[in-house]
């Protein structure tokens, strides 16, 4: 299967650490990467990898894997944090296919 | 720094085609190490890959787009580009561009984007 499913919407007080979740079956073979979009702007790679940063990204965000469920934690979340998030995988059905979350809307409160 | 930059009409007839152009600066489009790759977003919705080049000319598409979509690749200009035929208004999207890193291991992750482009499909 190459579908990947996220919660639409997750909320979090300021400072306090936010898990938000991607579930696919190709997650059992390869690790997502996650994506932060603000309004009108780009998305940003924020995690890649095992849990691997880019360059700029703060290290309050981290990802983890478990079975068929990737999972975006940011501990002591910021107002800045506020936005879409996206997660991305290759179909591990060997066809090369990429596909996207539905996409997470947080909110710092 | 590497950047990206996609360029091409705003505004699309119905039934006709759509062109777009991702000029890359700052490296080579020709790097072994990357693909090349085209990502779509219609208004107020989420992300959606519409395909991949590798500097050799390989690609891989959608399969939901595959029959509409071409993306071929210009190492002269560090260019590559898109074009998606028979257009209609669920074509209507913001257009980006990005470098797509394939891993074997670890799967395959989008960086940088361009700034994404509008593209809107209207008589």
């Amino acid at each position: 299967s190459s579908e990947l499913t996220q919660d639409p919407a997750v909320s979090v007080a300021l400072g306090q650490t936010v898990r938000i979740t991607c579930q696919g079956d190709s997650l059992r073979s390869y690790y997502a990467s996650w994506y932060q979009q603000k309004p009108g702007q780009a998305p940003v790679l924020v995690i890649y990898g095992k849990n691997n940063r880019p360059s700029g990204i703060p290290d309050r965000f981290s990802g983890s894997s478990s079975g068929n469920t990737a999972s975006l934690t940011i501990t002591g979340a910021q107002a800045e944090d506020e936005a879409d998030y996206y997660c991305n995988s290759r179909d591990s059905s060997g066809n090369h296919r990429v596909v996207f979350g539905g996409g997470t809307k947080l909110t710092v409160l | 720094q590497l950047q990206l930059q996609e360029s091409g009409p705003g505004l699309v007839k119905p039934s006709e085609t759509l062109s777009l152009t991702c000029t890359v600066s700052g490296g080579s489009i020709s790097s072994s190490s990357y693909y090349w790759g085209w990502i779509r977003q219609p208004p107020g919705k989420g992300l959606e890959w519409i395909g991949s080049i590798y500097y050799s000319g390989s690609t891989y598409y959608n399969p939901s787009l595959k029959s509409r979509v071409t993306i071929s690749v210009d190492t002269s200009k560090n260019q590559f580009s898109l074009k998606l035929s028979s257009v209609t208004a669920a074509d209507t999207a913001v257009y980006y561009c990005a470098r797509h890193n394939v891993n074997s291991n670890y799967g395959n992750w989008f960086d940088p984007w361009g700034q994404g482009t509008l593209v809107t499909v209207s008589s």
